[in-house]
């Protein structure tokens, strides 16, 4: 069974603070490794997938580095906008059936 | 990729009750996945819903509780059965892009079970 662990948990920032968050999954049979940003009563919008290790990806202001090797992924946001406050989903490709296996996820709060 | 509607967006149930969640994606897809997320905890892999056979249910998940039904590769509903409180979830139906990359996501159903 795929353990994929997100931290921390949730965070606060101020509008122009940089951030970021943690990821780390099991290593071995890896295939992909997926974020999400999901907002309340919307669709987990997809961010980045990664296949390689070290990979990076950057779409706008938030990028994301990956490391098959050791198992974890950074997720970071330059100068944070209260836009950003959603929660952040890292998944891995390791389900039975072709499915994803989530983190629990990194509630992201920006004050303006 | 596919854009996926899902309905209800949120309800309210008597315990007791049943509901069901409808899933319609906007292109023919062989695999629908429909996942929950009860509060504070992952969005889990409930089961798989392949058009023209049974769901696959995955441990801890039973086709009596969940029941699944796909009549044809762009329509698939999960009904949740003899709901309780602990029911009171996140539902999430999704669909697969190419190559195992890229997955889509219906907006969700919030469930309140009272």
């Amino acid at each position: 069974i795929l353990n994929v662990e997100q931290s921390p948990q949730s965070l606060h920032v101020q509008e122009g603070d940089s951030t970021n968050f943690t990821c780390s999954f099991p290593s071995s049979n890896f295939y992909a490794l997926h974020w999400y940003r999901w907002e309340t009563a919307k669709s987990p919008e997809a961010l980045f997938v990664m296949t390689l290790n070290g990979d990076e990806k950057k779409k706008g202001r938030i990028s994301a580095t990956l490391n098959t090797k050791e198992g974890y992924s950074y997720l970071y946001i330059k100068g944070s906008q209260p836009e950003d406050s959603a929660t952040y989903l890292c998944a891995e490709s390791g389900g039975s059936q072709g499915n994803l296996i989530f983190g629990k996820g990194t509630k992201l709060s920006v004050k303006p | 990729s596919a854009v996926i509607s899902q309905k209800p967006s949120r309800d309210i149930c008597q315990r007791g009750t049943s509901l069901t969640i409808q899933c319609q994606v906007d292109s023919q897809v062989t695999m629908m996945f429909w996942y929950r997320q009860q509060p504070g905890q992952s969005l889990t892999l409930i089961a798989t819903a392949n058009q023209g056979s049974e769901a696959t249910y995955e441990s801890g998940f039973v086709i009596d509780k969940f029941p699944i039904s796909r009549p044809n590769l762009t329509f698939s509903t999960l009904t949740v059965s003899n709901m309780s409180p602990e029911d009171s979830s996140i539902y999430l139906c999704s669909v697969a892009g190419g190559g195992g990359y890229g997955y889509t996501f219906g907006s969700g159903t919030r469930l309140t079970v009272v």
